[in-house]
């Protein structure tokens, strides 16, 4: 079955670093999105892609976040300058078509990301 | 902002035993999903429920939906140890985000012990 895949599987990163998180979603899959999980909290969402642009983002995804599909593959999430509250589980997901249309998100396994 | 509660928080029984987990939200939805995350993993999906469906059934699953109580409730039957996991309610955010996104609960962690 096919899955949704995110490298690497844990990052450490020195506070103040930028980052990248990628993601290789489904691939007949339109839709794409980020969540987190800081340790011990609800799975929060941060943004979501269609055609090629942002078509939501929650007030956590701010200047310091950026997201792009470079090619047909990949989804990769961008932090430009890392603070110690960035450190959590990062979540890639993708889907057919709109959660509102009762279409379910596949997920992948995660980023962890640990800032020092 | 929408927000999902489960209860209980954490639940614990035997192999064979039913487990019931329950969720609320805040705001009209389209539907209701629920996800299943192993430690250290991700998220899968187990379910999806429309708003205008009050029951459904997959496998040894079983969700019901109140809309009217703005609630839902996650029934595993005959539970087995590889059940254990964290069982999230996640909903599609409702008409003020646009339907885009799926906003989750706080999630139960199961316990099934053999």
């Amino acid at each position: 079955e096919p899955e949704v895949t995110q490298t690497p599987s844990h990052q450490v990163t020195q506070m103040g670093q930028e980052v990248i998180l990628r993601c290789v979603p489904i691939s007949n899959h339109l839709y794409f999105y980020w969540y987190r999980q800081i340790l011990g909290q609800k799975v929060e969402f941060l943004v979501s892609f269609y055609n090629n642009e942002i078509s939501e983002k929650s007030e956590i995804f701010d200047d310091q976040f950026s997201v792009e599909r470079p090619d047909g593959s990949n989804f990769t999430l961008k932090i430009r300058s890392t603070k110690l509250e960035d450190s959590a589980m990062y979540f890639c997901a993708s889907g057919r078509g709109r959660v509102e249309y009762a279409q379910p998100q596949h997920f992948g396994d995660g980023t962890r990301l640990s800032i020092l | 902002s929408q927000q999902g509660e489960e209860d209980p928080q954490a639940l614990s029984i035997q192999e064979g035993e039913n487990a019931t987990m329950n969720c609320s939200y805040k705001t009209s939805i389209n539907n209701l999903q629920w996800y299943r995350q192993n430690s250290g993993r991700g998220l899968v999906h187990l379910i999806l429920i429309r708003s205008n469906e009050r029951e459904k059934h997959s496998g040894r699953l079983r969700v019901t939906l109140d809309t009217s109580k703005k609630s839902s409730s996650l029934l595993i039957t005959a539970s087995r140890a590889a059940d254990t996991a964290s069982y999230f309610c996640a909903t599609d955010g409702g008409m003020n985000t646009g339907f885009q996104k799926l906003v989750f609960g706080t999630g139960t962690r199961l316990l099934v012990s053999p």
